[in-house]
């Protein structure tokens, strides 16, 4: 069980175009999702929180124009990468978790979306 | 500000040796911790939560001390193997809310046979 898929896996896109990732809790419902991104050899990087019916809270730093995030059911949130440029270029993985199950503190993470933009 | 520390140094063993890894914490008072693996180019994978009240969780191979005196925990793997090679992250929890996890930087752990 709690089984977290993100389509695609990779993605080579030109500059200036948008670009959405989706992230699917396939066996449970999240309320909450989460969006991070990760550099080479650095730890994850949250860029925002997702509850489900509601807007997203955005980390500080993070260009909410920028990174469109979505969160219309229990088991989908989409990330949209707006107006794409070369530094965004990086991985993106999303968790899902279910707070209102009890011990529902633990994430589940996607296997991670590769973005290139050239 | 929050600070989590784990072994910037990739640590290497011997098959079948334990491996310990580390993680400290500073000016943060978790309500639990998880330990997660992650492979290159992959999401990280949930191995194991530890509740503040908790000394000890075990799971298999895996143990995880928890400290909050000393605001560390330890994460060990008994009896290792080639494929338990993989970089480990720490990250802490409140509790209540929605509120987020804050990770570790990781650590690599290579098993060599």
């Amino acid at each position: 069980g709690a089984v977290v898929s993100q389509h695609p896996s990779r993605v080579i896109c030109k500059s200036g175009t948008s670009v959405k990732i989706e992230c699917r809790s396939l066996d449970f419902q999240a309320t909450t999702m989460f969006w991070y991104r990760q550099f080479p050899k650095q730890s994850l990087m949250l860029m925002a929180t997702s509850n489900e019916g509601s807007k997203a809270t955005y980390e500080q730093g993070v260009e909410k124009d920028k990174f469109l995030i979505n969160h219309a059911s229990l088991t989908l949130s989409t990330l949209t990468v707006t107006s794409a440029h070369p530094e965004d270029s990086s991985f993106y993985i999303c968790s899902a978790r279910d707070f209102l199950t009890p011990g529902g503190e633990t994430q589940y993470f996607g296997p991670g979306t590769r973005l290139l933009v050239l | 500000s929050q600070k989590i520390e784990q072994n910037s140094e990739a640590l290497n063993i011997q098959e079948g040796k334990t491996a310990t890894l580390t993680c400290n914490y500073t000016n943060y008072s978790p309500a639990y911790l998880q330990w997660y693996r992650q492979d290159p180019g992959r999401g990280p994978v949930f191995l194991l939560l530890i509740r503040e009240n908790e000394k000890e969780k075990r799971k298999e191979r895996l143990k995880v001390t928890f400290d909050t005196t000393l605001k560390q925990s330890l994460f060990h793997i008994t009896a290792s193997q080639p494929a338990d090679s993989a970089t480990y992250l720490c990250a802490l929890g409140s509790a209540g809310g929605y509120n987020k996890l804050i990770f570790g930087a990781g650590t690599r752990l290579a098993v060599h046979p």
